[in-house]
């Protein structure tokens, strides 16, 4: 079965680093994209980067960017996000999901075909 | 950077009806890159719809989407009760963007 565990629900303070992580297995995790998405309580979903486990190639939405760091080590098919110093703002519902390759012009990645079941992230002194 | 604008914000529909739901794109999408994600409360998002209009694996044919461009359509052709809930559209051709979602419920 091709699937994503992510870590469990975290408790940080402000100020606090953080590191998630997901891990996939049923399927060759160098050959898919891992991206990161985040859902504030009550809100919509925003994609946050992504990253290409085979050879780390990585991208970030502007949003985030400088923000957080994803990165990954296909040696136990896990990726990750990090945080340096968390915010309040920071709260929140954060999903990994896998996505396929396409190739226009250069690698790029598909829609998310298989989601992780979220690692709650919760900051509050 | 694409924004994609989903219309309505709530739908209030009974079982049996047909839902219409659209998303628009601020620019044209390449090559119809758009995709729709269900999500239920307390659920990861399930993704629908690829490719503007082709069902992903074990999705039933109640749904369907099309369009092109800059406007699209996903469409439930007989509402059952599990359908209600959140949708987004999603566009990948250019980085990946969502819209902000569409609530169905049940009128």
């Amino acid at each position: 079965e091709v699937q994503l565990v992510q870590s469990g629900a975290e408790v940080k303070k402000p100020g606090e680093s953080l590191k998630i992580s997901c891990k996939g297995s049923g399927y060759s995790f160098t050959s898919y994209w891992i991206g990161w998405v985040r859902q504030m309580p009550g809100k919509g979903l925003e994609w946050m980067g992504i990253i290409y486990p085979g050879d780390s190639d990585t991208r970030y939405s502007p949003s985030f960017q400088g923000q957080v760091t994803i990165s990954a080590d296909k040696s136990i098919s896990t990726a990750y996000l990090q945080w340096s110093s968390l915010k309040a703002s920071d709260t929140a519902m954060y999903y990994c999901a896998r996505a396929g390759v396409l190739w226009f012009g250069e690698r790029t990645f598909d829609a998310f075909d298989i989601w992780g079941q979220g690692t709650m992230v919760t900051v509050s002194s | 950077e694409i924004v994609l604008t989903q219309s309505p914000g709530t739908l209030s529909l009974s079982p049996g009806e047909r839902a219409t739901l659209s998303c628009r794109a601020s620019q044209s999408v390449s090559s119809s890159y758009l995709a729709w994600y269900q999500q239920k409360p307390g659920q990861a998002p399930r993704l629908l719809i690829y490719g503007a209009s082709s069902r992903a694996t074990g999705i039933p044919d109640r749904f369907s989407g099309s369009g092109s461009g800059t406007d699209f359509t996903l469409t439930i052709s007989r509402l059952e009760p599990e359908d209600f809930a959140v949708y987004y559209c999603q566009q990948y051709g250019s980085s990946h963007t969502f819209g902000q979602g569409t609530k169905l419920e049940i009128k």
